[in-house]
């Protein structure tokens, strides 16, 4: 089955610089990679997600990036702003080709943007 | 709108009590999920509704009963917890898309106390 290996578990960066969590998944039968923001206390909120067929997607400050070859996505985070602090899930579906592909996620990246 | 709505916030409840959480959505998605998520990691899968019929338990004690009344609404009925179920349980839903994922919205979660 699919595995998802997220890197890095912790990332502490100053207000305004760039953040850049990477995952890399197992399964080439993947075909969609999200990626979530979890505040304390709350349930994990997409932000922005892509398909395989796609090589980046782009949403003001945040874009991902897929390399179908290496099997790495990334989630780059830009002008980073305290409110950005949470923790982050990159997950990847295991594409198993049911009726709805489950999502595998990675271990998650506690986000710490300083002011 | 993407909104799922889980109710209620927080549980406490003994070993001995039988109490549902209860999660609601109305964007028509056919795909309603439970997961489990402890503290520091991912959610994990427990069940998986497509078209109100369970089509994946991943292997859940039978403590926990999953019931789908109708395309909107999603319970799972707890029973003899022990406290290491003490958990945040996640609602989720989303469209069903033949052969691939797709997004996944969750909602706020249950802080569930196991006593």
């Amino acid at each position: 089955g699919e595995n998802v290996e997220q890197h890095p578990s912790t990332l502490s960066v100053q207000e305004g610089d760039s953040a850049v969590i990477k995952c890399t998944y197992s399964d080439s039968a993947s075909n969609y990679f999200p990626w979530y923001k979890q505040e304390l206390g709350k349930g994990p909120q997409l932000i922005i997600d892509i398909r395989s067929n796609v090589g980046e997607k782009k949403d003001q400050r945040i874009a991902v990036t897929l390399n179908k070859t290496a099997k790495h996505f990334s989630l780059h985070i830009t002008e980073t702003q305290p409110e950005d602090s949470a923790v982050y899930f990159c997950a990847a579906s295991d594409g198993y080709g049911g009726s709805q592909g489950n999502l595998i996620f990675g271990k998650g990246t506690k986000l710490s943007v300083k002011p | 709108d993407t909104e799922v709505t889980q109710t209620p916030k927080h549980l406490v409840m003994g070993m001995t009590n039988k109490k549902s959480l209860k999660c609601e959505q109305h964007m028509g998605h056919r795909a309603m999920y439970w997961y489990k998520q402890k503290a520091k990691k991912p959610p994990e899968l427990m069940f998986v509704y497509s078209y109100e019929k369970l089509s994946i338990n991943e292997s859940v004690p039978s403590r926990f009963s999953p019931e789908c009344p109708n395309s909107s609404l999603l319970n799972l009925h707890l029973h003899a917890l022990q406290p290491e179920d003490s958990a945040l349980y996640l609602c989720a839903s989303s469209q069903v898309l033949p052969g691939t994922g797709g997004p996944q919205y969750f909602g706020p979660g249950t802080r569930l106390t196991v006593t």
